[in-house]
């Protein structure tokens, strides 16, 4: 399996502009996190996706953040207009979600710096 | 609610040295409880787990047992490699079912180098 695919790997951007990140999650799994890394605040939790309906958005941090999921095998999160803060790693990870299954298989990230 | 905490890094270490990482948790329910590790430039790989009361997780020399009396779920290693150079997260999650849906929460990560 290829496992939970992110694109692009490194994004540099300027403030104001929009940013769009992707993820494919593993065939077959059924539910999607997104987090974000950085030094200060370490790693939290976006968002969360299951049968492709978001379940939980309490981590995203404002209207300027987004994410959509279209279908099984694809999600998006985007940030409009991008500021300097939101610099930081963003992972994507999936999951099946069956009896105790509880391991999330993440993703390498993409590195966002917004100048 | 839900946290985890985990001792001060960074933790610098000699090839073939034993490590100790601290992990402590404050938890509804009964959680269960992961080791995940980051590489450089990667991301997060799930290292071991336990999912109840005096399980030992094991993965390739690191062990780390889920003592609800203490709730702590320390993670060891008897012998070190410069290749288990990383950072190390725990992690705990309730019960997949109902409203938590498995959330997972991360402690604050240790960063781990292994010198030669």
């Amino acid at each position: 399996d290829a496992g939970v695919i992110q694109s692009p790997r490194h994004e540099v951007t300027e403030m104001g502009q929009e940013v769009t990140l992707r993820c494919k999650p593993i065939s077959g799994h059924n539910s999607l996190f997104w987090y974000r890394q950085t030094m200060m605040r370490g790693l939290e939790l976006l968002i969360y996706f299951n049968n492709n309906v978001p379940i939980d958005d309490s981590g995203m941090p404002e209207d300027r953040f987004s994410a959509k999921m279209p279908n099984a095998s694809f999600s998006t999160l985007k940030i409009q207009p991008s500021e300097p803060r939101d610099s930081a790693v963003y992972f994507c990870a999936s999951r099946w979600t069956s009896g105790n299954s509880e391991t999330q298989y993440f993703g390498p990230g993409t590195r966002l710096l917004v100048l | 609610g839900n946290s985890v905490t985990q001792m001060e890094g960074p933790v610098t270490l000699s090839e073939e040295a034993f490590l100790t990482i601290n992990c402590t948790y404050t938890a509804t329910g009964y959680p269960s409880l992961f080791w995940y590790v980051q590489y450089p430039g990667e991301g997060l790989q799930l290292l071991l787990k336990a999912t109840k009361a005096d399980d030992k997780g094991s993965n390739k020399g690191f062990e780390a047992t889920y003592r609800k009396e203490t709730t702590s779920f320390h993670l060891e290693k008897g012998s070190v490699q410069v290749s288990d150079s990383a950072v190390y997260f725990c992690a705990l999650s309730t019960n997949a079912g109902g409203t938590s849906y498995g959330k997972l929460t991360f402690g604050q990560g240790t960063i781990l180098t292994v010198h030669p």
